[in-house]
């Protein structure tokens, strides 16, 4: 099946400095990754969506100044909170699809990266 | 606006069947999926419906009606393993990828 990996799986870092996520589709190529957030005991919120080449489309309430999405291939993508803050700290969760045409697509997820604000 | 409501928490036995309910009102409907989530780790996928009807897929069966904006996932043979969180996902957009999650079902499987 398809792999997607996410790094680092865990960071802890200083307020206001800035982290990097990385998203990789392992074995196959992804036309669209969707970058999410998840709360404790809260579901997955989509932030943004991400296709090869293309600038990001960003949820409502999401801050595109202060989470930069870049997808500049088919198998990565990255996620950088910028001047991280306390109320950042979150479980970080992409995902990568196919891209194919019909109705049977479904996200492969990554692992997930646990950021810790200090 | 997209709204998908699940029971927030469930208890069943070890052996025992267990059915996790989610209705849905979304501004369209392209499939809804079902997600297995264990505590701090990714979701995996685990059942797509688009038609109405059940999709048996081993312990784990999924059913769907788009009528009444409702599916529930059945889960047979319970195992300790099975502890988990369900999600409920709906693809609303014909050609679009994108999925609106439930807020969750985290199921606890007792001896």
């Amino acid at each position: 099946g398809a792999v997607v990996s996410q790094h680092p799986s865990r960071v802890i870092c200083k307020s206001g400095t800035s982290v990097k996520i990385e998203c990789r589709s392992l074995d196959f190529q992804a036309t669209t990754m969707f970058w999410y957030r998840q709360f404790p005991k809260q579901s997955l919120m989509l932030m943004a969506t991400s296709n090869e080449g293309s600038k990001a489309t960003y949820e409502q309430g999401v801050e595109k100044d202060k989470f930069l999405i870049n997808h500049a291939s088919l198998t990565l993508s990255t996620l950088t909170v910028t001047s991280a803050h306390p109320e950042d700290s979150s479980f970080y969760i992409c995902s990568a699809s196919l891209g194919l045409a019909g109705a049977l697509e479904t996200q492969y997820f990554g692992p997930g990266t646990r950021l810790l604000v200090l | 606006g997209q709204n998908i409501d699940q029971p927030t928490e469930m208890t069943a036995t070890e052996g025992a069947i267990v059915q996790i309910n989610c209705t849905y009102q979304t501004s369209g409907f392209n499939g809804l999926f079902w997600y297995q989530q264990h505590a701090g780790e990714a979701p995996t996928f685990l059942s797509y419906n688009v038609l109405d009807g059940l999709e048996e897929k081993g312990r784990f069966s999924s059913f769907l009606s788009r009528s009444k904006g409702y599916s529930y996932l059945l889960l047979k043979e319970l195992q300790m393993k099975d502890s988990a969180s369900y999600l409920c996902a709906v693809k609303s957009g014909a050609g679009s990828y994108q999925l609106t999650f439930g807020k969750g079902t985290k199921l606890s499987v007792i001896p």
